[in-house]
């Protein structure tokens, strides 16, 4: 089946730790995004990549870092920086050609700091 | 700023009342309006996406319409396994990124 996988689909983190959010897709797509879902807010975009090897800063990215080695894989660091990582985490794809379906989401990870 | 906004915030129907749920937006030059379905802990789902006014697409109960400047998903004869919450996103042209913004969503709940 084709899709967004994304690990763990929970997490616990103490203050003070890093901790890494996997996402791989089975799409053949080009563009991965990470959002960000807190309660009474609209999802918003913590990093993209339209190409491997490259990524964009979005609206939050202060106190994240992202990788793009592999076409499939876009993992995420929460980073002991960012002061408030407590949310939903949801990775995205997409073709990144005008016209095309998508995004497409996986089942996101809920990360809590303890 | 792109802007987008979704109303009702939430929304309770019966089952069979039909209803529509709006997506107003406020960008420079739309690329693409999508729709998705969001169940409770779970990924968003998509439905649909339009691109230019006029625009219609359907599935099963769900039909979306864009204007210049809303979109409306309209729902008929809703059933229960139709109660989520529906987000609304816009993409534009920011430098060549494939930036979506979203609304807030509409949580819908359909009442047997």
């Amino acid at each position: 089946d084709g899709g967004i996988t994304q690990s763990p689909k929970y997490l616990f983190r103490k203050e003070g730790q890093n901790v890494t959010l996997s996402c791989e897709q089975n799409l053949n797509h080009d563009a991965m995004y990470w959002y960000r879902q807190d309660p009474g807010q609209g999802l918003r975009l913590i990093y993209y990549s339209q190409i491997v090897n490259d990524f964009q800063k979005g609206d939050i990215a202060e106190g994240y870092s992202v990788s793009r080695e592999k076409k499939e894989s876009f993992p995420l660091t929460v980073t002991s920086a960012q002061k408030n990582p407590t949310a939903f985490y949801l990775c995205a794809s997409s073709t990144g050609l005008a016209g095309s379906l998508g995004p497409f989401f996986g089942p996101g990870t809920r990360l809590t700091v303890l | 700023e792109d802007q987008v906004t979704q109303s009702p915030e939430a929304l309770r129907l019966q089952e069979g009342e039909s209803s529509s749920l709006n997506c107003s937006y406020t960008v420079s030059g739309l690329r693409g309006l999508f729709w998705y379905r969001q169940d409770p802990g779970k990924g968003p789902e998509f439905l649909f996406t339009l691109y230019s006014a006029g625009e219609e697409k359907e599935k099963e109960r769900l039909k979306a319409t864009l204007t210049k400047k809303e979109s409306f998903l309209h729902i008929t004869a809703p059933k229960p396994e139709d109660s989520a919450t529906y987000l609304c996103a816009v993409q534009a042209p920011q430098g060549g990124s494939e930036k979506l913004v979203f609304g807030k969503g509409t949580k819908l709940t359909v009442n047997p």
